[in-house]
């Protein structure tokens, strides 16, 4: 158990509609981090918040934001779903983000998203 | 794109044996990790090196890191049935942001 947490572990729904994953760093953690592992694209880097900013995007789509709030969880929001969007979503924790030099990151177990 | 890429895609050996990932990144790095997922679940950490160490170990895990080469290789002695996962090497860009950029993974298969 990585102390990461992640809810729903699946989400089923259909394309147009909207949703929300949500993720509770490790406690301490500051960094959390949104990744979409898909078979065609593999693990690809969404986004990283830290401290309640954004520090850093990856290749997300402009249907999809994230926030981090006071309580250091976050939520990735996706909306206008389509069925390209079917993945694994994992969220990744870290202790710090020092400039330039990443820590280990912790991996809850991920949404499973199926857009039918 | 890809930053790391592992060899082979895929591999199975018997229980005992010794099993060799190899990964592949193109730019200057801070670090390097390698993660392991079992299917379909989360990725669990497994190691750690920094650029400047040149080898690492954590139990029956042997890193290696050539950066001269921009590679480096993850070793699991002694393999066993439960070693069967997928495992991704990643790292993060010097100069960059704390992202890691994963490769596609190598699938391990460990037969009893």
């Amino acid at each position: 158990d990585s102390g990461v947490t992640q809810t729903p572990k699946h989400l089923i729904t259909a394309t147009g509609q909207r949703v929300t994953l949500r993720c509770s760093p490790r406690s301490g953690d500051l960094s959390v981090y949104w990744y979409q592992q898909s078979l065609d694209q593999g693990l690809q880097f969404l986004i990283q918040y830290y401290n309640g900013e954004e520090r850093a995007k990856g290749n997300i789509l402009e249907r999809f934001s994230a926030q981090q709030f006071p309580d250091l969880h976050s939520e990735l929001n996706l909306s206008s779903l389509e069925l390209g969007d079917s993945a694994l979503y994992f969220c990744a924790s870290s202790v710090a983000a020092t400039s330039g030099r990443t820590d280990t990151q912790y991996f809850g177990p991920g949404t499973r998203l199926t857009v039918l | 794109s890809q930053q790391g890429e592992e060899d082979p895609q895929a591999l199975s050996i018997q229980e005992g044996e010794n099993a060799t990932m190899n990964c592949s990144y193109k730019t200057s790095i801070n670090n390097l990790q390698w993660y392991r997922q079992n299917s379909g679940r989360g990725l669990v950490h497994l190691i750690l090196i920094r650029s400047n160490e040149r080898e690492k170990h954590s139990g029956r895990l042997r890193v290696t890191l050539d950066t001269s080469k921009k590679s480096s290789s993850l070793l699991i002695t002694a393999s066993r049935a439960a070693d069967t996962a997928s495992y991704f090497c990643a790292t993060d860009r010097k100069g960059g942001s704390e992202k890691l950029v994963f490769g596609k993974g190598t699938k391990l298969t460990v037969n009893p």
